[in-house]
């Protein structure tokens, strides 16, 4: 069965500690995978997507890297505004549009 | 408008209720979808529509109907719903092609008593 696990599912940070938080997959054949960032109460917000094992993105404090198992966001220097859910999202090959979800890591960063 | 819309940001329904959530992207996407977000669980896929025709209905129960006039908007019709369906609505929208991104509305949040 394919699935998608995220850890930790809650990851509390002092402002300036960079930390990892990682997306494992089991799937037959991956198309794309993607991270998004959602706020309380808020649609989830698209960060990056990730193709191919070996691909990375970047934007402002957050890098995601893709390896044939698993995703990991890194953050580095996290500020309080970072603070959210983070989901991790799977599309696979054949698979019609549809996205699997991970349940996703709370993160809060204080200061 | 940008993005995706969705209207209302709210809503609290009785389980004899008849009531329609409405989506509207401003993307240019061809995709649409409907998904379901409730506490500690994985976003649950719904509903995929492209260019306008279902071509994905995740085992959802009767009492969710939805409609797809047209490539930018999207509907979902509620009735006799039970408590449990009380979660946050999301829609999203996407180019028609698979690998593409989805991009999603602010949700309603729905409240069945």
């Amino acid at each position: 069965e394919d699935q998608v696990t995220q850890s930790p599912e809650a990851l509390r940070l002092q402002e300036g500690e960079s930390s990892s938080l990682n997306c494992s997959y089991t799937v037959s054949g991956l198309r794309g995978l993607f991270w998004y960032r959602q706020d309380p109460g808020k649609g989830p917000e698209f960060l990056f997507t990730l193709y191919s094992a070996g691909e990375e993105k970047e934007k402002e404090r957050l890098k995601a890297t893709l390896t044939k198992k698993e995703s990991f966001l890194h953050i580095t220097a996290p500020k309080p505004e970072d603070s959210a859910t983070y989901l991790c999202a799977v599309e696979l090959t054949g698979g019609g549009n549809k996205l699997t979800f991970g349940t996703g890591t709370q993160l809060k960063v204080e200061l | 408008e940008t993005g995706v819309t969705q209207t209302p940001r709210h809503l609290v329904m009785g389980m004899t209720n008849k009531k329609s959530l409405k989506c509207e992207q401003h993307l240019g996407h061809n995709a649409m979808y409907w998904y379901k977000q409730s506490a500690k669980k994985p976003l649950e896929l719904m509903f995929v529509y492209n260019f306008k025709e279902q071509t994905e209905n995740n085992s959802v129960p009767s009492r969710f109907s939805p409609e797809c006039p047209n490539s930018s908007h999207l509907f979902l019709h509620l009735h006799t719903l039970q408590p449990e369906d009380s979660a946050l609505y999301l829609c999203a929208s996407s180019q028609g092609r698979g690998g593409q991104t989805q991009y999603f509305g602010p949700g309603t949040r729905l409240l069945v008593l």
